[in-house]
């Protein structure tokens, strides 16, 4: 069965940096895709960027570049993204997703993460 | 980028209803469109994906429809377990995007 458990909700200070894990289990990570998406309460939901697993080969959203970095652990199959320099506009759930083999449609979710950026 | 715009933001219907939600691509995205449904509190989960073609496990009462800029999700004999928002994402172009979401209610 396909697992992805993402870490624990955080409260972090403007300014501040947080880091954002997805560990995965029951299918090959290095074959596939990481997708990183934000969701602001009741709001649309914006795709971040994606990792491949094999080799750590990056594709960002322009508008999250400088904002979001991604980052992928084989050894524990856990794939990791960084968001920097945090204002009130970053506080939102965020989401890790197994992008599809051949297309840029996401089959399988984490539970999501509430990151809440307060002082 | 590529807008997404869905129609109705919100809907409200009876059980055993047939409803459709509307989606609409800036531009001609070749039936590369997905839909999702996400139910309160949870994660996204995909329901249909090439526009038409149903994921696994996704009952056949959902169906999806269009081409060019236009689709539609479609789901007969609404159940009370239908009670989410919907999205639909077009993965034609980068950067990937979504619809601002339907949220289906039961009347």
């Amino acid at each position: 069965e396909v697992q992805l458990q993402q870490s624990g909700a955080e409260l972090v200070k403007p300014g501040a940096s947080v880091k954002l894990s997805c560990k995965t289990s029951g299918y090959t990570f290095s074959n596939y895709y990481m997708s990183w998406l934000k969701q602001m309460p009741g709001q649309n939901i914006e795709w971040i960027g994606n990792i491949y697993g094999g080799n750590g080969g990056t594709g960002y959203n322009q508008k999250f570049k400088g904002k979001a970095t991604l980052t992928v652990d084989k050894s524990s199959s856990t794939a990791y993204m960084d968001l920097s320099s945090l204002t009130s506009e970053d506080s939102a759930v965020y989401f890790c997703a197994r992008r599809d083999v051949y297309y840029g449609l996401f089959d399988y979710w984490g539970q999501g993460v509430m990151v809440t950026v307060s002082s | 980028d590529i807008q997404m715009t869905q129609s109705p933001a919100s809907l409200s219907a009876s059980l055993g209803e047939t409803v459709t939600i509307e989606c609409r691509a800036s531009e001609d995205i070749y039936s590369n469109l997905a839909w999702y449904q996400q139910k309160p509190g949870n994660s996204p989960q995909l329901l249909i994906y090439d526009a038409n073609s149903l994921a696994d496990g996704v009952p056949s009462r959902f169906s999806g429809s269009g081409s060019g800029t236009q689709y539609s999700l479609k789901i007969n004999s609404l159940q009370s377990e239908d009670v989410a928002s919907y999205f639909c994402q077009q993965y034609n172009n980068y950067p990937w995007t979504f619809g601002g979401g339907t949220k289906l209610e039961l009347k």
